[in-house]
């Protein structure tokens, strides 16, 4: 069936350097990638999203990209801060329905 | 923030006993979705409905039932709780087809089953 793989499952940078999150997808027909950020015991939030027309997004201090060639995108921040602090979630749209698929989340503890 | 109301936010109930989880849009969104978040296993799909009384099963739809009498509202029952349906409970919505657009989600309800 559809699946969408995250790495790492937990992640801890130093406050300022960068963080990178990795998903990959398996239905090659998906043209949606949203981002979530779930901050504990808060609802997951749309953080940034991107259509595979396009190759990268750019908001801010967060970037995604996307490979369709080897089905793979991912979510990049930087100058991390703590409020970075939360899990995130990748999710790809399934072309046979209208629905996504989300990853297991990854835990980013910022240090400071 | 979307106008995406859950209730109730918490509930304890025993094994067996039916449950019905409420979610209540004001956005007038066609697309509604319900899922649970369980530690390691992220956000599984449970139903989802795409317009009144339309609905469809979702990975995770055993033991789940679902209806949409109206726009602004998505049941969601368990007929009979087992404690593996101890879990939290998103309802999401989207204004068109939930696989090119963004799904803005309620703040969760915490479902424990004894």
């Amino acid at each position: 069936g559809e699946n969408v793989e995250q790495h790492p499952s937990t992640l801890s940078v130093q406050e300022g350097d960068s963080a990178v999150i990795k998903c990959t997808y398996s239905d090659s027909a998906s043209n949606y990638f949203p981002w979530y950020k779930q901050e504990l015991g808060k609802r997951p939030q749309l953080i940034i999203d991107i259509r595979s027309n396009v190759g990268e997004k750019k908001d801010q201090r967060i970037a995604v990209t996307l490979n369709k060639t080897a089905k793979h995108f991912s979510l990049h921040i930087t100058e991390t801060q703590p409020e970075d602090s939360a899990v995130y979630f990748c999710a790809a749209s399934y072309s046979s329905a209208s629905k996504i698929i989300f990853g297991s989340g990854t835990r980013l503890s910022i240090r400071p | 923030d979307a106008g995406i109301t859950q209730s109730p936010r918490h509930k304890v109930t025993e094994t067996g006993t039916p449950v019905t989880l409420r979610c209540h849009q004001t956005e007038n969104h066609r697309y509604m979705y319900w899922y649970r978040q369980d530690p390691g296993h992220g956000l599984r799909l449970i139903h989802y409905s795409y317009g009144v009384k339309d609905t469809d099963k979702g990975e995770v739809s055993d033991g789940y039932s679902v209806s949409r009498s109206k726009t602004e509202d998505f049941l969601l029952t368990l007929e009979s709780a087992t404690s593996s349906q101890t879990s939290v409970y998103f309802c999401a919505i989207s204004e068109s087809q939930g696989s090119n657009q963004p799904q803005h989600f309620g703040d969760g309800t915490r479902l424990s089953i004894l």
